[in-house]
């Protein structure tokens, strides 16, 4: 079976510029997450999502962030304007279970923004 | 508040040496599930075990194995035998009950030298 997809593994971009995310969970995973993985902050959880809805959004660091899922095999994390601080790499997550089942990770997102 | 720390920050073994990496947690839960993920220098993050709070048996599984206990909070990892392919860095998670937030350590980096 496909694990989670995300795309680009890469991305280098100007600091203002729009950056989008995006993310394919695994097929029959109703929950959705997507991570941010730092030096300065470790791993935490910006949103994840149930069916395709938003359940807690409270880790988004700023109006600037949005996340969105319009359906279950899609979802995108977008940074507008970027600053050269949301340089990371970006984790989408899905599981069949909020808590007591593992999240399965995607290979990730290495922003790099100048 | 709920807190994991994993105490070593960087580890280094030669081959075929018994490694075990700490962890110690927080939580006022009674309901709660611990992960244990591992991500190479590829940097994925890979799920390796997952532990509900009623049930403290430990668990091998080839050249590892973990022992958790309930009455000192700590869910350690050991690696029988270490090989190369085993560097990387280990991440210990917790998760509440219902919560959809894992809560992640700082992470130990393994360095397995032949």
């Amino acid at each position: 079976d496909a694990g989670v997809i995300q795309s680009p593994r890469h991305e280098v971009t100007e600091m203002g510029q729009e950056v989008t995310l995006r993310c394919k969970p695994i097929s029959g995973h109703d929950y959705l997450f997507w991570y941010r993985q730092t030096m300065m902050r470790g791993l935490e959880l910006l949103i994840y999502f149930n069916n395709n809805v938003p359940i807690d959004d409270s880790g988004m660091p700023e109006d600037r962030f949005s996340a969105k899922m319009p359906n279950a095999s899609f979802s995108t994390l977008k940074i507008q304007p970027s600053e050269p601080r949301d340089s990371a790499v970006y984790f989408c997550a899905s599981s069949t279970d909020r808590s007591n089942q593992p999240q399965h990770f995607g290979d990730g997102t290495r922003l790099s923004i100048l | 508040a709920q807190k994991v720390t994993q105490a070593q920050t960087e580890i280094s073994v030669v081959e075929k040496e018994d490694v075990t990496l700490d962890c110690v947690y927080e939580t006022r839960d009674t309901t709660y599930y611990l992960f244990w993920y591992k991500q190479p220098p590829s940097g994925e993050l890979v799920f390796l075990i997952r532990r509900n709070s009623f049930d403290e048996q430990n668990e091998i599984s080839g050249r590892y194995s973990w022992n958790f206990q309930k009455s000192t909070s700590s869910f350690n990892f050991t690696i029988t035998a270490s090989q190369v392919v085993d560097s990387a860095v280990y991440f210990c998670a917790l998760i509440q009950n219902q919560g959809g937030k894992l809560i992640f350590g700082q992470g130990t980096e393994l360095s397995v030298k032949p």
